[in-house]
């Protein structure tokens, strides 16, 4: 079946350090991946997503490479803030059917002034 | 993006009470909306998919009789969590997928409900 590794946390990094979170994947089919994240007491939002091998999704300063070869997507950031501090989940969803979406464990992420 | 909305976003209940959550799209029709269960620092756990008209379909390991899902709209879905035990206690979390302005088909999530049973 279709499955989502990812790095337990929790990271702990200081105010403008690199951040990586690793994620790899398994898929029957070809699946777009996704990150999330969820913010304390709040709900997940989309991040960014991929569709296909070698695409880079972008947000807020967040990047993300669909690496078919690897089956991976690490997310990446240059300089985190403290206002990144939430929990990150890597998912993916496999087209046709219900296309549900299947997430990993989640990375949560502390940022520190 | 699309708006998916739940209520209500908290609720504490007694023992053997049933509970509802309804999940809404609030600018799309949802043709498919889904279920989740997420348990402290653990991730979610697809629990029903639900399509408007026809009976959910269950993940395995999933009571059925304890969590009802009606999709009745392509707007509107709910769950009912009947008889609730403590270990009933979660966080439960909707999705909706339909096709938004421009035939762009995406999935969208719930801020989330926390229930919590005494």
């Amino acid at each position: 079946g279709d499955s989502v590794t990812q790095m337990e946390g929790p990271v702990t990094l200081s105010e403008e350090a690199f951040l990586t979170i690793n994620c790899t994947y398994t898929a029957t089919g070809y699946p777009s991946l996704f990150w999330y994240v969820q913010y304390p007491g709040e709900g997940l939002q989309l991040l960014l997503k991929a569709t296909k091998a070698d695409d880079k999704g972008s947000n807020k300063g967040f990047e993300a490479t669909y690496r078919k070869e690897t089956t991976s997507f690490h997310l990446e950031k240059g300089s985190v803030q403290v206002s990144d501090s939430a929990v990150y989940f890597c998912a993916l969803s496999v087209s046709g059917g219900y296309q549900k979406v299947t997430f990993g464990i989640g990375t949560k992420l502390q940022v520190i002034p | 993006g699309a708006v998916v909305s739940q209520h209500p976003s908290w609720v504490i209940c007694k023992s053997g009470t049933s509970v509802k959550i309804e999940c809404r799209s609030l600018d799309f029709q949802a043709t498919t909306m889904f279920w989740y269960r997420q348990f402290p620092k653990q991730s979610l756990m697809l629990m029903a998919t639900s399509n408007e008209g026809s009976k959910a379909t269950y993940e395995q390991g999933v009571e059925k009789d304890k969590f009802l899902i009606n999709h009745a709209s392509l707007t509107l879905s709910t769950l009912t969590v009947t008889s609730a035990h403590p270990e009933d206690s979660s966080f439960y979390i909707c999705s909706a997928r339909g096709i938004l302005a421009g035939g762009y088909n995406e999935q969208f999530f719930g801020p989330g409900t926390r229930l919590t049973v005494l």
